[in-house]
């Protein structure tokens, strides 16, 4: 089955503590995203990837870092967690845009994370 | 920010009805895609209209897009109360190169 899968589902952490949050897709996909959700304010991108080792900033990029070194996987990583990055996250790929226009995005089931 | 905004914020309507949702964003596009969210889940897509399209339909959805005006409407007919969720509306940028951008998101409740 085609599939985002994230892990963990829900997370209650502490003020500083490193953690990370896992994504893989199976469908073969260049482009994935992460995301996360506050309510009001939407989805507001963090960072994605256009492809192997290659990443950029999104729009809310602060106290977050990714990596990609396989295509499936695409792990988002909070060095120092703190009380505002407390929020729904959402892992979604794609496949590569084609001169600039995007195609649709499969999500992951989200990551409910709490810094306390 | 370059977020979009949908319009209404929520809306409630009887089985039955057509819904209505718009969306308005800030920069040249290439397509413009809308997605739905059941509460706490993840999004789906749901159709996409790229910027040299002003209407797209797929079953019961109807989609256009205004391009001089910066903005977009789904149209949901005869409703159920499965499609009860949250509608977003999301673009890419000409100006931003690969960003992708959400809108705040319209709350429909369809009552049975």
């Amino acid at each position: 089955e085609a599939q985002v899968t994230q892990n963990p589902r829900y997370l209650i952490t502490v003020t500083g503590k490193k953690l990370t949050v896992t994504c893989s897709q199976n469908m073969n996909h260049e482009y994935m995203s992460w995301y996360r959700q506050d309510p009001g304010l939407g989805l507001r991108q963090i960072y994605y990837s256009m492809n192997v080792e290659v990443t950029d900033k999104g729009d809310v990029p602060e106290g977050y870092k990714v990596s990609r070194k396989e295509k499936r996987n695409f792990p988002l990583i909070l060095e120092s967690p703190s009380p505002n990055q407390t929020s729904l996250y959402f892992c979604a790929s794609s496949l590569q845009p084609v001169a600039g226009s995007y195609n649709e995005q499969f999500f992951g089931p989200g990551t409910r994370l709490t810094v306390l | 920010s370059q977020q979009g905004e949908e319009d209404p914020q929520a809306l409630s309507i009887q089985e039955g009805e057509n819904a209505t949702m718009n969306c308005s964003y800030k920069t040249s596009i290439n397509n413009l895609q809308w997605y739905r969210q059941n509460s706490g889940r993840g999004l789906v897509h749901l159709i996409l209209i790229r910027s040299n399209e002003r209407e797209k339909h797929s079953g019961r959805l109807r989609v256009t897009l205004d391009t001089s005006k910066k903005s977009s409407s789904l149209l949901i007919t005869a409703s159920r109360a499965a499609d009860t969720a949250s509608y977003f509306c999301a673009t890419d940028s000409k100006d931003t190169g690969n960003q992708f951008y959400f809108g705040t998101g319209t709350s429909l409740t369809v009552i049975p």
